[in-house]
């Protein structure tokens, strides 16, 4: 089974509203990533939160982490269309630097 | 200037052909990788180098043989190719046990 599964799958929201996205792993981490990968490119790094932070913000996002229930969450404040993209969480398990995907999260903002 | 450029972007091929893909990184970034992502979007590690030397290799097939010239490059070479190679082939690199990864554009091959 996977190390990071996120729900929902997709979700649909209007611009302006606010999107949060769930990601759930199995094992200890060191850290865990979101990532954004807009249609037909690469992931390109949001934000990054470590093993022994609770909360973290970059913008108009904000991430959590529970250890004790091995989930994170990431909100996105006042989307924009440009927001539209898939969203993945990956983890970092103490491998030498090897990040375990989930399957991620499609969001689409409607102007 | 493109941080991690792969090439090709695209790649269509018969079964059984052999194919490789190139990845260069101007990061200066010592750690390189190879990431395989399907059709449902589950993204898979496949490699990880660290300065020429292979520290990563999952459960790949060894039709599939990585190769790193020197640290700003890691190439990827397929043989014998099969229908359910056909993905999506990201390269990343990152400093080494530096957790943010950096993506490629990725390759899209298609094996018909």
């Amino acid at each position: 089974s996977q190390q990071g599964e996120e729900d929902p799958q997709a979700l649909s929201i209007q611009e302006g509203e606010n999107a949060t996205m769930n990601c759930s792993y199995k094992t200890s981490i060191n850290n865990l990533q979101w990532y954004r990968q807009n249609s037909g490119r690469g992931l390109v790094h949001l934000i990054l939160i470590r093993s022994n932070e609770r909360e973290k913000h970059s913008g108009r996002l904000r991430v959590t982490l529970d250890t004790s229930k091995k989930s994170s969450s990431l909100l996105i404040t006042a989307s924009r269309a440009a927001d539209t993209a898939s969203y993945f969480c990956a983890t970092d398990a103490f491998q030498g630097g090897k990040l375990i995907f989930g399957q991620g999260t499609e969001l689409s903002v409607k102007p | 200037d493109t941080a991690v450029s792969q090439t090709p972007k695209y790649l269509v091929t018969q079964m059984g052909n052999d194919k490789s893909i190139k990845c260069e990184q101007n990061l200066g970034h010592d750690t390189m990788y190879w990431y395989k992502q399907d059709s449902k979007k589950f993204l898979k590690i496949m490699f990880s180098y660290n300065n020429k030397e292979l520290i990563i290799n999952e459960t790949v097939p060894n039709r599939f043989s990585p190769k790193s010239p020197d640290k700003a490059h890691l190439n990827l070479h397929i043989n014998s190719l099969e229908l359910g190679d056909s993905a999506v082939y990201f390269c990343a690199s990152s400093q080494p046990y530096q957790e943010t990864q950096y993506f490629g554009p990725g390759t899209r091959l298609l094996v018909l």
